[in-house]
């Protein structure tokens, strides 16, 4: 079983829209969740960070958290064609040689005009 | 300011030579990161560096020498690769033990081995 999983995509989805990106995690004492996006070529950009169950909202940005049911997703309002891109899930664990941050495979988002 | 920077950009270097990847943080973090990140793959954490200690080696073969001269400059040493040890190189830093475990990346070195 993968650590963190998220469907590789694409998610198309019209411009305006709202994109809903799903990850679920296999470590259940994880504590922080991250997700980050990557556009073609360059390097991943953190856009949001989440430590507790419930809603956290940035701009047009929203992650949710459900520690009971290892999933954590992000929900992109308003999307633009601009925030097409591949969205990875991170999570950090604890492993016996450290604290990591454990990626998922990512979404890719692609944003219709 | 959460910027890290790398150089070079892009690096052609052939099996038998010696380079080096060079990593600058400003934010005060103590905890540097390398990464490797294929294509269409997750990035894939090679060395944790926390304090200017080294804490994790991932099993990283020998051909990839990390160096921490001091907390805010993390080095990669290169010998000897391999053509599969082309891809896109990442730097992160995060503010280090016991504190917010949000990673910065930098823009990366694309390494190409020929």
């Amino acid at each position: 079983q993968k650590e963190v999983e998220q469907n590789s995509g694409p998610l198309s989805v019209p411009e305006g829209a709202i994109a809903s990106l799903n990850c679920t995690y296999s470590d259940r004492g994880s504590q922080s969740f991250f997700w980050y996006r990557q556009y073609s070529g360059k390097s991943p950009e953190l856009i949001m960070s989440i430590y507790s169950n419930g809603d956290k909202e940035d701009g047009r940005f929203t992650a949710q958290l459900n520690k009971a049911s290892q999933y954590v997703s992000l929900l992109i309002r308003d999307s633009q064609p601009s925030d097409s891109a591949t969205y990875l899930c991170a999570v950090k664990e604890k492993k016996s040689s450290g604290d990591k941050l454990t990626f998922g495979t990512g979404t890719r988002l692609a944003v219709r005009p | 300011d959460t910027e890290v920077t790398q150089t070079p950009k892009h690096l052609v270097m052939g099996m038998t030579n010696k380079k080096s990847l060079k990593c600058e943080q400003h934010m005060g973090h103590r905890a540097m990161y390398w990464y490797k990140q294929k294509a269409k793959k997750p990035p894939e954490l090679m060395f944790v560096y926390s304090y200017e200690k080294l804490s994790i080696n991932e099993s990283v073969p020998s051909r990839f020498s990390p160096e921490c001269p001091n907390s805010s400059l993390l080095n990669l040493h290169l010998h000897a690769l391999q053509p599969e040890d082309s891809a896109l190189y990442l730097c992160a830093s995060s503010q280090g033990p016991g504190q917010s475990y949000e990673q910065y990346f930098g823009p990366g070195t694309r390494l190409t081995v020929t």
